[in-house]
């Protein structure tokens, strides 16, 4: 059964820097996939926090652009996620999905990240 | 960018036919075919029940259609049933490079 499964600390202290994994099980990273992070917070809708390729390459949204780092390793199967100086507004329940033209087309549970001293 | 906006919530009766709408600009869902539909139920992982605004990815019911007209997407749900009731959220492509969700639509089975 292939599935992504998301695992990190469920909380973390404001300014610190909010640290997340993804892994695929079940099958391998291909080289069309895309791999994106998508949150939503209490009562909100999903954001879409950006995307990596197999090669690295990323694009993120503006407006995290400045604390936001991804990675992928494909040998690991999996990618990571860092988002730095959280505050409150980062408290969110956070899913890795992976995408290829556009399209996701499978996600994770998701992970809840409470963002609290 | 500013969330698509979808109705909070939607009901219907068992069997009977329901329609999300998902609403944009020519900035995201009317300027891309680019609009996809998600299916979570909490807890879960979401689904992919629609891509490119009307193709349905293998496996999924053909209870399940997605249309567009200008800005606005939208996805219809027939012969609803009980394990249709879930959050749905649309979301597209823009034209900042970036990728924006629906507010999301609470659908209930009476």
């Amino acid at each position: 059964q292939v599935q992504l499964q998301e695992s990190g600390p469920g909380l973390v202290k404001p300014s610190e820097t909010l640290s997340l994994t993804c892994a695929l099980s079940g099958d391998s990273m291909r080289s069309s996939d895309w791999w994106s992070w998508v949150r939503q917070a209490p009562g909100k809708a999903l954001e879409w926090i950006g995307e990596i390729s197999h090669t690295g390459t990323t694009n993120y949204i503006p407006s995290l652009k400045s604390r936001v780092v991804m990675s992928v390793d494909m040998s690991k199967n999996q990618i990571s996620l860092q988002l730095t100086s959280v505050t409150a507004a980062d408290t969110a329940l956070y899913f890795c999905a992976r995408g290829a033209d556009y399209v996701w087309h499978m996600w994770g549970q998701g992970t809840l990240v409470t963002v609290s001293s | 960018q500013s969330a698509l906006t979808q109705p909070a919530s939607v009901s219907g009766s068992p069997g009977q036919s329901i329609t999300i709408s998902c609403t944009g600009t020519s900035s995201d869902v009317g300027g891309y075919n680019y609009v996809s539909w998600y299916q979570h139920h909490p807890g879960k992982a979401p689904k992919l029940m629609i891509s490119y605004v009307s193709n349905r990815p293998s496996g999924i019911s053909n209870r399940f259609s997605g249309s567009k007209s200008g800005n606005t997407a939208s996805l219809t749900i027939s012969g609803l049933q009980a394990e249709d009731e879930a959050d749905y959220y649309c979301s597209s492509y823009t034209n900042s490079r970036s990728y924006v969700f629906g507010t999301g639509t609470k659908v209930t089975v009476l």
